[in-house]
């Protein structure tokens, strides 16, 4: 079974500056897709930045990069030139190419510090 | 405002009752995914429908159901409610065929159970 873990329940950051979140998968599988999401206090989820997994490159929007690690299964989520509206919980999700199963870690607080 | 709209915004009940949630896709998806999201377990993938029929099934208890109707909006169905069910409920749609790879998220429908 997939699985994927976040292993800082917290972080935080002064605002302007880059935060990194981590994110760690388990999977037999060659192909497959990557998200981040964004929960704000309003609690909607709103896809941050997805990567496919057969892409040596890795995605941005905007201010949102990830470094993915296809070898070490790690995919990690940086954050430039933070700002308030950032703050949320932001989770990782895998999804296997062929699948329709969706599997999340357990998220990370971010802060936003003024 | 991601189109997926979930009614009710919350619901309180008793143990031992039974509540339907609803949820209603965005115009033209025709996957529908229910979560069920608490403060212990994180987020939890429950079922996944497609165009009517269940696609795939996660970590969905047997008090739990779903179903799709023709119009493809959804209802999850709880029953014998116990406080442990106590949760933010999350519907998502995707967009039609077997690689889609993107999750819109609705609001969600916050669950107490007393």
């Amino acid at each position: 079974a997939q699985t994927v873990t976040q292993s800082q329940p917290e972080m935080s950051v002064q605002e302007a500056e880059t935060v990194t979140l981590s994110c760690t998968y388990d999977t037999s599988e060659s192909d497959y897709y990557l998200f981040w999401y964004k929960q704000p206090p309003s609690r909607q989820m709103i896809l941050v930045i997805r990567q496919e997994a057969y892409k040596q490159q890795n995605a941005t929007e905007n201010r949102f990069s990830v470094n993915f690690q296809k070898a070490a299964k790690s995919f990690s989520l940086k954050i430039s030139d933070s700002q308030l509206g950032d703050a949320a919980m932001y989770f990782c999700a895998y999804r296997s190419y062929t699948g329709n199963q969706f599997y999340f870690g357990t998220g990370t607080s971010l802060t936003v510090i003024p | 405002d991601s189109g997926v709209t979930q009614t009710p915004k919350h619901l309180i009940t008793a143990t031992g009752q039974r509540v339907t949630l609803r949820c209603s896709p965005r115009s033209g998806d025709l996957s529908v995914y229910w979560y069920q999201q608490s403060l212990d377990q994180g987020l939890q993938f429950l079922i996944q429908y497609y165009n009517g029929e269940e696609r795939a099934k996660g970590n969905i208890l047997e008090r739990f159901s779903a179903q799709q109707f023709p119009d493809l909006h959804s209802e999850l169905n709880l029953s014998s409610l116990e406080l442990g069910d106590s949760a933010l409920y999350f519907c998502a749609s995707g967009p039609s065929g077997s690689f889609d790879n993107e999750q819109f998220f609705g609001p969600g429908t916050r669950l107490t159970v007393l």
